[in-house]
């Protein structure tokens, strides 16, 4: 079985702080993507990354950064964070060529105070 | 640029009875289709997913989708729900032979009553 660990299922963080969500999977996929999830809204793409320090804009990158060192773990930053990134964060790794399919850690719910 | 709509954002039954959960995308490409779980403080598990060949899909926990290409759709369906199938679910779609991106619906809450 695919499994993708995110590092914090709750974090609560003040306005202003550097934060770091980590990732990590242990299938050798080769693609891995940071989702932000809100109400109504559904899953968001903020930066997706298809090897080792390569990444690629997603959707909504403003305020954010990613880091891929390594193949298995794939990080996102908030280099500022601020109350309105208080969310559910989503991690998710595939495998080139398998079809597209995402597989997607437990996530990550961040407060910003 | 293609994109999924889930056409109820809520959807409410009663144990036992038969649910459907609706989903169109468009796309100038041929596509992967997906159907997602998410149980309350979990991540997204995967139901079921067309690649190709038959259009009717089968998944997990009792559930199946049809893809219907003349109607650009992809629906959810089970034909007796159970209080444990209370989640939200979400549809989502991916270009073939391109980016291995996937584009998600908003999601549909489904709420089982006894």
């Amino acid at each position: 079985d695919v499994k993708v660990t995110q590092s914090s299922r709750y974090l609560v963080k003040r306005t202003g702080e550097k934060v770091f969500l980590e990732c990590v999977q242990d299938m050798d996929h080769e693609n891995m993507f940071w989702y932000r999830q809100d109400p109504g809204l559904g899953l968001r793409l903020i930066y997706f990354s298809y090897d080792v320090k390569m990444k690629e804009k997603g959707d909504i990158p403003e305020g954010y950064s990613v880091s891929r060192e390594k193949k298995e773990r794939f990080s996102l930053i908030l280099e500022s964070a601020s109350t309105n990134q208080t969310s559910m964060y989503l991690c998710a790794s595939s495998l080139v060529g398998g079809g597209n399919v995402q597989y997607f850690g437990a996530g990550t719910r961040l407060s910003v105070l | 640029a293609q994109s999924v709509t889930q056409l109820d954002s809520q959807v409410p039954v009663f144990e036992e009875a038969p649910v459907e959960l609706r989903c169109n995308y468009s796309s100038s490409v041929s596509v992967y289709l997906f159907w997602y779980v998410q149980y309350p403080n979990q991540g997204l598990q995967l139901l079921l997913k067309y690649l190709s060949g038959s259009t009717l899909v089968k998944g997990i926990n009792g559930f199946e989708a049809e893809f219907n290409k003349s109607q650009t759709s992809f629906h959810l369906r089970k034909p007796s729900v159970h209080i444990s199938d209370t989640a939200e679910y979400f549809c989502a779609g991916g270009a073939q032979g391109g980016s291995e991106k996937l584009v998600f619906g908003k999601g549909t809450k489904l709420t089982v009553n006894p």
